[in-house]
């Protein structure tokens, strides 16, 4: 059974930047796509873009200039830069296995908030 | 970007009763290639992360529901409840992966009547 578990800092301050890891056990990392997905509290899912194993990425252009993606396959680890945070950018960050019929697995996600 | 946009924004159906949502797209999500309509629908409970219910706008992930089943092609898209039941109360969301960014409808929520 695949299983994601995002870690990271759970408070930023603003203008900094936002930093998660999505450990990856279970399962192949090195064939598979692996997005990060966040949802604001009470609001809808906005997909923040996805990594290859071998480091190929696509992201939102919403928020392209501001993020960052990188994977470790010795670790099965992939990660986020989310930079020059505001209040905006406070949501339910979740990290996922990106198929080519949706994702499948998800990890149970990590609330960040963005406060001073 | 293609924009997702469900319909209703929530509904209430007595349990047992058919819950019908709709989706659609602001452009075809049909691969002509391989004939497959590249959307999804997901389940979100509270304090959970959304559950692959439904891919290639009709095939049922393993261990769903039959009474869960999705319909449509290129625009417009449904998800059907036939039977709802208390567990299935939940947010709803449609997802196209036809191209990036994937994005998302802004969700359904499902409650009994």
């Amino acid at each position: 059974q695949v299983q994601l578990q995002e870690s990271g800092p759970r408070l930023v301050k603003p203008s900094e930047t936002l930093s998660l890891t999505c450990t990856v056990s279970g399962g192949s990392f090195s064939s598979y796509y692996w997005s990060w997905i966040r949802q604001p509290a009470g609001k809808g899912l906005e997909w923040i873009g996805r990594i290859y194993a071998s480091g190929s990425t696509d992201y939102n252009p919403s928020l392209k200039s501001r993020v960052t993606m990188s994977v470790d396959t010795s670790k099965n680890q992939f990660s986020l830069k989310l930079s020059s945070v505001t209040a905006a950018d406070t949501a339910v960050y979740y990290c996922a296995r990106d198929l080519d019929r949706g994702s499948d697995y998800w990890g149970q996600g990590t609330l960040v908030t963005v406060s001073s | 970007d293609i924009v997702m946009t469900q319909s209703p924004d929530s509904l209430a159906v007595s349990l047992g009763e058919r819950a019908t949502i709709n989706c659609k797209s602001s452009q075809s999500v049909l691969y002509n290639s391989n004939n497959k309509n590249y959307l999804g629908w997901y389940q979100q409970k509270p304090g959970q992360p959304p559950k692959l219910l439904i891919y290639w706008a009709s095939t049922r992930e393993s261990g769903v529901p039959d009474r869960f089943s999705g319909s449509g092609s290129e625009t417009d898209f449904t998800l059907t409840i036939s039977s709802l039941q208390a567990e299935d109360v939940a947010l709803y969301y449609c997802q196209q992966y036809y191209s990036t960014p994937r994005t998302f409808g802004q969700g359904t929520k499902v409650e009994i009547k």
